[in-house]
Parts: structure tokens; C-alpha cells; sequence
């Protein structure tokens, strides 16, 4: 495997379900990133990693909660859901977290599409 | 008024023809000018990047900043059906605490016809 890869690719899960999302970047970077994407809106940044610490929480409901184990994993823990919140998730890293280096190149996954009931 | 304006289209061309994309900002903090390609069921990835004002070529495109005017541009060349894909804009501050954030446009849905 090579780049950024995510697993599943499709999701379909009603609102009271708890379902987890991963990513896994086979790149070195250090750090990691979730985006939501929905029709007719831009990207939206939901979180960042650097060195498996969190670095930024973009305003995000409680009900997405991100785990990073380690700079290779990151994942969307997803509970009692809105229909709202059906969208296409992006995971993204990069090699420096874009803080230190505003060169710092983001490589993208080819996302989760999740649909909730 | 959203930080980053750019027609979502869609856009459809023959092949051949020139193609312009283009973003209009209003924060003068941005300083960094991305263009990102996706095409269908995959992520985005980067096409262009810039600093400033300026032209920057490769190959068939050509990424153009008017930080007067705020506007970036993506000029694509002899188009090509493969280059149907969503193009998508982005930026980024220099300093300050939104230094390594990514801000986005909408993104432009292109189709080029054989």
C-alpha cells in the first residue's frame, strides 16, 4: 500500500450507531488530518495531529471523536450521528504539519462516504 | 461573506479549448495560493502552488495571483478529457494562528468533451 488509504470507503449507519473510521498514511509524515466534504461547501478542516498530539479542533460536535495512536493512524470515532453529517471524510497528512513550514504539502486519502439514516 | 468565492459551475468545454478557474478572497493574511485536482471517488491533489503575486507555469497550466485584485487564477491549456475532474482553491495565511490551515474554495466541476 502506498499514499494515504481509508477504510471503508462506503458507510451507511443509522443515528443511535457508533462506528469508527481509519486512515492510515504510509508516507513518514507527522502529522494527520480530518476534512469533511459536502456538496456544495467547501472543505471543511475538522482536525489536526503533529506528532500524534492534537493541534487543532475546528469547532467539532462531540459526536465525532478523533483518535491518533500513533504518526501512521488516525481515526473517526462516530456516535449518535445527524442526517446532517452525511458527507464525503477526508484524511490527509503531511510532512511537517504545515505550522512550521507553509510549504508543507498535504497528501489526501480518497475518503469515507458516509450516509446517515 | 465567505473567506473564499469560487464558481462551482459546472463548467464544460471542448477538448482543445483554454479553460480559466478562478477565486476571488477577502483576507489579506493569505500569502500561500493552492490549486488542488480531484477527480471522481478520489481525494484531492495538488496541482499548483504559489507564493504571491505572480505567474507560475507547468506544462499545459498556468497558476496566476493578483493579490491587489485578490483573485487567483487557473489557466489550463489544450484541454484534455482527462482533465475533467473538480478543481478546488486554497490558501494560506503567513503567521499568525491560522499559519498552517488550509482554507478552501467551493470547487469547480470541469468536463472536457472529445
Amino acid at each position: 500500500e502506498t499514499g494515504v488509504t481509508q477504510t471503508p470507503r462506503h458507510l451507511v449507519m443509522g443515528m443511535t450507531n457508533k462506528k469508527s473510521l481509519k486512515c492510515e498514511q504510509h508516507l513518514g509524515h507527522n502529522a494527520m488530518y480530518w476534512y469533511k466534504q459536502s456538496a456544495k461547501k467547501p472543505l471543511e478542516l475538522m482536525f489536526v495531529y503533529n506528532f500524534k498530539e492534537q493541534t487543532e479542533n475546528n469547532s467539532v460536535p462531540s459526536r465525532f471523536s478523533p483518535e491518533c495512536p500513533n504518526s501512521s493512524h488516525l481515526f473517526l470515532h462516530l456516535h449518535t450521528l445527524q442526517p446532517e453529517d452525511s458527507a464525503l471524510y477526508l484524511c490527509a497528512s503531511s510532512p511537517r504539519g504545515g505550522l512550521a513550514d507553509p510549504w508543507d504539502e498535504q497528501f489526501f486519502g480518497p475518503g469515507t462516504r458516509l450516509t446517515v439514516l | 461573506q465567505k473567506e473564499v468565492e469560487q464558481d462551482p459551475g459546472p463548467l464544460s468545454v471542448p477538448e482543445g479549448a483554454i479553460v480559466s478557474l478562478n477565486c476571488t478572497y477577502s483576507n489579506s493574511a493569505f500569502q500561500y495560493f493552492m490549486w488542488y485536482r480531484q477527480y471522481s471517488r478520489k481525494g484531492p491533489e495538488l496541482l499548483m502552488y504559489t507564493y504571491s503575486s505572480g505567474n507560475k507555469e507547468d506544462g499545459r497550466f498556468t497558476a496566476q495571483v493578483d493579490k491587489s485584485s485578490k483573485y487567483i487564477s487557473l489557466f489550463i491549456r489544450d484541454s484534455q478529457p482527462s482533465d475533467s475532474a473538480t478543481y478546488l482553491c486554497a490558501m494560506r495565511a503567513a503567521g499568525g494562528t491560522s499559519y498552517g490551515k488550509l482554507t478552501f474554495g467551493q470547487g469547480t466541476i470541469l468536463t472536457v468533451h472529445p
